[in-house]
């Protein structure tokens, strides 16, 4: 069954430092997300991505953050300097259609990162 | 601000019982509502509902829409330990076609 992946599974990295974190959405699916989920709280949507551009961003999606979908299969999340409350899981989701159109979204396993 | 509120936030049952999870929103131009089980990382999808008093089924999880009131709930008949996880409710809607708004989800452990 087509999944969608993401690498690393787990980064720790120093405060200050940039991060990106890969996925391979599924592939015949059009629209790609990233949501986060600090521990102990609620997942939370970052930001959407269609037809090569943001679609829709949270205020939690900053200038610190990007999105890029460099090549025809990877979608990346660039954090240009962390802070410690970037610490979460980050779950790459993508769907055939927005939700919108009643698209349900397929997650990825996470990948946790660790701000030190 | 749209808010998805689930309830109890833990429950804890022995082998086969029958649960109900509780899922209420808040969302304008809402479209759709979507349960999610969460073990130990990735979401994975039970159920989308979209419409009101049409009772979804997989097994022994089925799940029903309340449009009118603004509640959705997911049972489980005859738990196992496997049923052990995060029931995760989120709602599409609130003027977005891309966002899915998550509850705190519902922590259920079914002991042996």
């Amino acid at each position: 069954e087509p999944e969608v992946t993401q690498t690393p599974s787990h980064q720790v990295t120093q405060m200050g430092q940039e991060v990106i974190l890969r996925c391979v959405p599924i592939s015949n699916h059009l629209y790609f997300y990233w949501y986060r989920q600090i521990l102990g709280q609620k997942v939370e949507f970052l930001v959407s991505f269609y037809n090569n551009e943001i679609s829709e961003k949270s205020e939690i999606f900053d200038d610190q953050f990007s999105v890029e979908r460099p090549d025809g299969s990877n979608f990346t999340l660039k954090i240009r300097s962390t802070k410690l409350e970037d610490s979460a899981m980050y779950f790459c989701a993508s769907s055939p259609v927005g939700t919108g159109d009643h698209g349900e979204l397929f997650f990825g396993e996470g990948s946790r990162l660790t701000v030190l | 601000e749209d808010k998805v509120v689930q309830s109890p936030l833990s429950l804890v049952v022995h082998e086969g019982d029958t649960v109900t999870l509780n899922c209420s929103y808040e969302v304008t131009n809402f479209r759709s509502l979507l349960w999610y089980k969460q073990e130990k990382k990735a979401p994975t999808f039970l159920f989308m509902l979209t419409s009101s008093g049409i009772e979804k089924k997989s097994g022994r999880l089925s799940s029903i829409l309340d449009k009118k009131e603004l509640f959705s709930i997911l049972n489980i008949t005859a738990t196992q330990t496997g049923d052990s996880a995060i029931y995760l409710c989120a709602v599409g809607g609130g003027g977005s076609n891309y966002k899915l708004t998550f509850g705190k989800g519902t922590l259920l452990t079914v002991n042996p």
